[in-house]
């Protein structure tokens, strides 16, 4: 069984630009959601993707974007980088059955952007 | 809102003790799932277990142990004998029955440091 992957690992931007992280599901979960991990702090949502739409937003400005494929891989597109979007980049897949919560989430190893 | 709280930034012990983390949250959910995760230095975070809110029985795996009381609205992570792999941040997280996109709301996280 593969588990969850992310690309690239380390990445390091500039303030203005635009930054594409990816990652791969594990096998056989259809759901993917991303996280911010800020240095010294637990993740924060972002969102996630369910059947290739957005099902649920934390407290992100729209500059943050996604997509999911059919293979339930996913993107995170970030616009008009800030410095303080320099952070530890999470991906976690689940298997989801249902629109109630609770599923456990795997996560991924993340990408970590610096924004000079 | 959901909120999860963990005093602890960090705790240091010597290698064999006992090593309890503590966790309290807030919900106005009456159905909701509370997680440890693990996060090593490599990032990664590693899931331990998931409890819901009706099931108050004490789990038991190897060292680890979990006491969740709905009273006190805590749910405590204890390692017992630490070793020295065992030296991580960990997380408590919680998921509200109906919470958007199945998102956690993470605490700030205790590190551990285990030493020999």
């Amino acid at each position: 069984e593969t588990g969850v992957t992310q690309s690239p690992t380390h990445l390091i931007k500039t303030r203005g630009q635009q930054v594409t992280l990816r990652c791969s599901s594990q096998s056989g979960h259809n759901t993917v959601s991303w996280y911010q991990q800020a240095l010294g702090q637990g993740p924060q949502f972002i969102f996630q993707y369910y059947r290739e739409e957005e099902n649920g937003r934390g407290n992100f400005p729209p500059r943050f974007s996604g997509l999911q494929f059919p293979n339930y891989s996913s993107e995170l597109n970030v616009n008009a980088l800030e410095l303080d979007d320099s952070a530890l980049y999470l991906c976690a897949s689940s298997l989801v059955v249902s629109s109630t919560a609770g599923y456990e989430q795997y996560f991924g190893p993340g990408t970590r952007l610096t924004v000079t | 809102a959901q909120k999860v709280t963990q005093a602890q930034t960090e705790i240091s012990v010597v290698e064999k003790e006992d090593v309890t983390l503590d966790c309290v949250y807030e919900t106005r959910d009456t159905t909701y799932y509370l997680f440890w995760y693990k996060q090593p230095p490599s990032g990664e975070l590693v899931f331990l277990i998931r409890r819901n809110s009706f099931d108050e029985q004490n789990e038991i795996s190897g060292r680890y142990s979990w006491n969740f009381q709905k009273s006190t609205s805590s749910f405590n992570f204890t390692i017992t004998a630490s070793q020295v792999v065992d030296s991580a941040v960990y997380f408590c997280a919680l998921s509200g029955l109906y919470n958007a996109g199945n998102m956690l709301t993470f605490g700030g996280g205790t590190r551990l440091m285990v030493k020999p």
